[in-house]
């Protein structure tokens, strides 16, 4: 099956450093990566649909010069959490999709876990 | 608008029980549906998904889910829970009518807590 792997697992930076998160796609090819947020014991947020050589698509109210996305390549998408503080701390998980019609099929990764202190 | 609503936070089952975990949803079209489960600090984990065709649908670990469109409902089953089935399950809905531009909408999720 499609294996999408994220890296780091898990990272601690000091409040206004920037961090960077990396989504690869193992086995396949994916012109189209979703980036999420989790808060502890809450639902996924969708954050932005990152498409490979163009902009990122933001959903409302994330600010895109805070979370900066780079999908330079058809195997790797980039999250850059920018001078980065205590309340970005939270769950990160990106996610492939495989497919062109509304029929795509979707693949996540095991989420990265950032903790800005 | 799509959406999802997981109405339980929490759904506590004794071992060898079975279990139900409730999810309905909105959508213009027809959905597609999905499961999913997630394990402490792990990303998710697909479960099962229904597109068409049997509304009855069959996926990983022995779960189970029914799709009943008169009353909006993908309920997760199990005939019989496992205490490794612990874990924080989400319901997932996507409008496939809208194309590449269809996202997945989640639930709020449901935290399974299967005791001896």
């Amino acid at each position: 099956g499609a294996v999408v792997s994220q890296h780091p697992s898990r990272v601690i930076c000091k409040s206004g450093t920037s961090v960077k998160i990396e989504c690869r796609s193992l086995d396949f090819q994916a012109t189209t990566m979703f980036w999420y947020r989790q808060f502890p014991k809450k639902s996924l947020m969708l954050m932005a649909t990152s498409n490979e050589g163009s902009k990122a698509t933001y959903e409302q109210g994330v600010e895109k010069d805070k979370f900066l996305i780079n999908h330079a390549s058809l195997t790797l998408s980039t999250l850059t959490v920018t001078s980065a503080h205590p309340e970005d701390s939270s769950f990160y998980i990106c996610s492939a999709r495989v497919g062109t019609s509304g029929k795509y099929e979707q693949y996540f990764g095991p989420g990265t876990r950032l903790t800005v202190t | 608008a799509q959406s999802v609503a997981q109405p339980e936070d929490q759904v506590n089952v004794a071992e060898g029980n079975p279990l139900t975990v409730k999810c309905t949803y909105s959508v213009s079209g027809n959905p597609y549906l999905f499961w999913y489960v997630q394990y402490p600090n792990r990303g998710l984990q697909f479960l099962l998904k229904y597109i068409t065709g049997d509304n009855l649908v069959k996926g990983s670990y022995g779960f189970e889910a029914e799709f009943n469109k008169s009353q909006t409902s993908f309920h997760l089953k199990k005939p019989s829970a496992l205490v490794s089935d612990s874990a924080l399950y989400f319901c997932a809905v996507r409008d496939p009518n809208t194309g590449t531009a269809s996202k997945l909408t989640f639930g709020t999720g449901t935290r399974l807590q299967v005791t001896l």
